[in-house]
């Protein structure tokens, strides 16, 4: 079975940009997570929707934001981009809710902010 | 202020030797508490996890032990092979999971050496 596949794999946008980053997991699994990882850091809590709506939302601005589709792939949107957006991004999906469902990673989008 | 802490960025263990990696956090409502493996150019992979309500899970080469008073927990790896190479993330979760998703530390980069 496919695991949780991510694209692009990098990008690179100009300050200011909108950027789209897309992620489909393992197929049965309802919930998706997205987080964020600054090099030197772990990762860090962006979102997580479940059966196409927010169930969590991390310490982020409103500059993130974040869907769920029918088919449980799901799309992560950062506007007006600022340097600091530089991180790999990473999406993890789990059959349910609930943090003893073991929750698994994609290879992640890795953005440059120029 | 960082609620999971991994107090060691790097680790330097002798194949066939025990290696010990330690992670401290603050947060008294966590209450589920995972490792993660990750090598470089891949997402995060599940290693093992420990509830509150036990204080040792073994899965393998791999042990974690939990000591809710210190509010510590230790993943030892028995014995240390080449492949273990890796960065290791703790992580922790609270009831639930989904409103605040994963809390990770910084990660203990751990270097095998033949």
């Amino acid at each position: 079975d496919a695991g949780v596949t991510q694209s692009p794999t990098h990008l690179i946008k100009t300050r200011g940009q909108q950027v789209t980053l897309r992620c489909s997991p393992i197929s049965g699994h309802k919930s998706v997570s997205w987080y964020q990882q600054v090099l030197g850091q772990g990762p860090q809590f962006i979102f997580q929707y479940y059966e196409k709506e927010e169930r969590g939302r991390g310490n982020f601005p409103d500059r993130f934001s974040a869907r769920q589709f029918p088919n449980y792939s799901s799309e992560l949107n950062v506007n007006a981009l600022l340097l600091g957006d530089s991180a790999l991004y990473l999406c993890a999906s789990s059959l349910d809710l609930g943090a003893s469902f073991e929750q698994y990673f994609g290879p992640g989008t890795r953005l440059t902010v120029t | 202020d960082q609620q999971v802490k991994q107090n060691s960025p790097s680790l330097s263990v002798q194949e066939g030797r025990i290696s010990i990696l330690n992670c401290d956090y603050t947060n008294s409502m966590f209450d589920y508490f995972l490792w993660y493996k990750k090598y470089p150019a891949e997402g995060p992979t599940f290693l093992i996890s420990i509830s509150s309500i036990k204080d040792k899970n073994e899965d393998g080469r791999f042990t974690v032990f939990l000591n809710k008073s210190a509010k510590h927990l230790s993943l030892h790896i028995v014995p240390s092979q080449p492949g273990d190479s890796a960065v290791y993330f703790c992580a922790a979760s609270a009831v639930g999971g989904g409103a605040d998703g994963l809390t990770f530390g910084k990660g203990t980069h751990l270097i095998i050496q033949p």
